[in-house]
């Protein structure tokens, strides 16, 4: 059976720090692959999505950047944290159509 | 734009049915996803309609209505346990092309004995 492994599971970072949170699927081949951030009491916001290796789609302009440099990896990178980074941030894959979740990395920074 | 509407809150008691709706202004539109969230956890997918009509998984139901640019999932028998956020999203796109959701912003379904 497929299974997403996603983490840390928190992590509380400075302002002005790099970030680098990672995504590793198990059980499936060629998924696609997304990175959601989700604010208290919201619903998820796509920040990229990728359809394979090296191939990286931005969805919003901001401090962020995505790389997937395996089939099943996924990582969600920043060179220096803005206070407004803060959030909760989930990893999904999807094969059928069907996106599944990863248990998320609950981001403060300080 | 894309927007998604559905109610915020909605409260019932124990082994009622509960219907939230979602409707939905997209640039493309290939399928009504929901999902429950339960507090702190991650999403875990319920039920997806893509043709109109209604769609049976158990005590869940989804219904979808294309032309209406409206769908809603139905619970049955509430349970303690279905006290969660239910999140409508809609799939813009096919799954070669990315597979895209925009998510509506949860509603928060309380049950209470």
């Amino acid at each position: 059976s497929q299974t997403i492994h996603q983490w840390p599971a928190t992590l509380v970072q400075p302002v002005g720090s790099p970030l680098s949170l990672e995504c590793t699927v198990e059980g499936t081949s060629n998924p696609n692959l997304y990175w959601y951030r989700q604010a208290a009491g919201r619903g998820l916001q796509l920040l990229f999505y990728s359809v394979g290796i090296g191939q990286i789609s931005s969805e919003v302009p901001q401090n962020l950047s995505a790389s997937r440099p395996q089939d099943r990896q996924f990582i969600l990178s920043s060179k220096k944290l803005l206070l407004s980074d803060s959030g909760f941030y989930l990893c999904a894959w999807s094969v059928q159509g069907i996106q599944h979740f990863g248990d998320g990395t609950r981001l403060s920074i300080l | 734009g894309q927007s998604l509407e559905q109610p915020s809150e909605v409260t019932a008691v124990e082994g009622a049915i509960v219907q939230i709706n979602c409707t939905y202004q997209t640039s493309g539109f290939y399928g009504l996803s929901w999902y429950q969230q339960h507090d702190g956890g991650a999403p875990t997918f319920l039920s997806y309609n893509a043709l109109d009509g209604l769609e049976e998984t158990g005590r869940f139901s989804s219904f979808l209505s294309r032309s209406d640019s409206y769908g809603y999932l139905l619970l049955q028998e509430l349970q303690m346990k279905d006290s969660a956020s239910y999140f409508c999203a809609v799939s813009l796109n096919s799954y070669n092309q990315g597979g895209k959701l925009i998510f509506g912003q949860g509603t928060e379904l309380s049950v209470k004995p």
